[in-house]
């Protein structure tokens, strides 16, 4: 089954430790992404990746950091910098950047205690 | 500065009659309009999209419809099943990065 796949899905964490999320696909696409969905704030941009060992900032990506070795791979760190990292986070890619359709992955709960 | 809003929180329709999801834009670089449906923790999937040349693109029960001199989309549902029922985001596309940009998304609830 092709798909991207986040783990874990639900994530406890004591302020001031870094975090990594984990996401991977199998869809051979060149590009992706990482949101962060806060209620009543939509999806916010906070790193990607057009190509291997490529990455951006997004609208958001203060006290985030992200790595891109491999092309199905893409982890995201929040790191102590981050002030309110308790949120959803979204992984997605797709074919390239030039392609309209993103998917995405089921998400992370991540709750910083 | 949100440059995709979706003004409307909440929406409920009757099982049967026609949803309306509106979607604001301010960026005339936006170069597709793009529609995802949302469960409760689990990730969007895409619905429908349209491009900016277009007004209107259909798909069975799925109609968005875009008007660039006021800069708004609409998605139609016609008709609405409870299955609907979720949260839907509309998202514009950067035509030079092709970043998407997600507005605040609208819980739809269709009542049997």
């Amino acid at each position: 089954d092709g798909g991207i796949t986040q783990s874990p899905k639900y994530l406890f964490r004591k302020e001031g430790q870094n975090v990594t999320l984990s996401c991977e696909q199998n869809l051979n696409h060149d590009a992706m992404y990482w949101y962060r969905q806060d209620p009543g704030q939509g999806l916010r941009l906070i790193y990607y990746s057009q190509i291997v060992n490529d990455f951006q900032k997004g609208d958001i990506a203060e006290g985030y950091s992200v790595s891109r070795e491999k092309k199905e791979s893409f982890p995201l760190t929040v790191t102590s910098a981050q002030k309110n990292p308790t949120a959803f986070y979204l992984c997605a890619s797709s074919i390239n950047q030039g392609y309209t359709e993103a998917f995405f992955g089921q998400g992370t709960r991540l709750t910083v205690v | 500065d949100q440059q995709v809003k979706q003004n409307s929180p909440s929406l409920s329709v009757q099982e049967g009659r026609i949803s309306i999801l509106n979607c604001d834009y301010t960026n005339s670089m936006f170069d597709y309009f793009l529609w995802y449906k949302k469960y409760p923790a689990e990730g969007p999937t895409f619905l429908i999209s349209i491009s900016s040349i277009k007004d209107k693109n259909e798909d069975g029960r799925f109609t968005v419809f875009l008007n660039k001199s006021a800069k708004h989309l609409s998605l139609h549902i016609v008709p609405s099943q409870p299955g609907d029922s979720a949260v839907y985001f509309c998202a514009a596309r950067y035509s030079n990065t092709g970043k998407l940009i997600f507005g605040q998304g609208t819980t739809l609830q269709v009542k049997p």
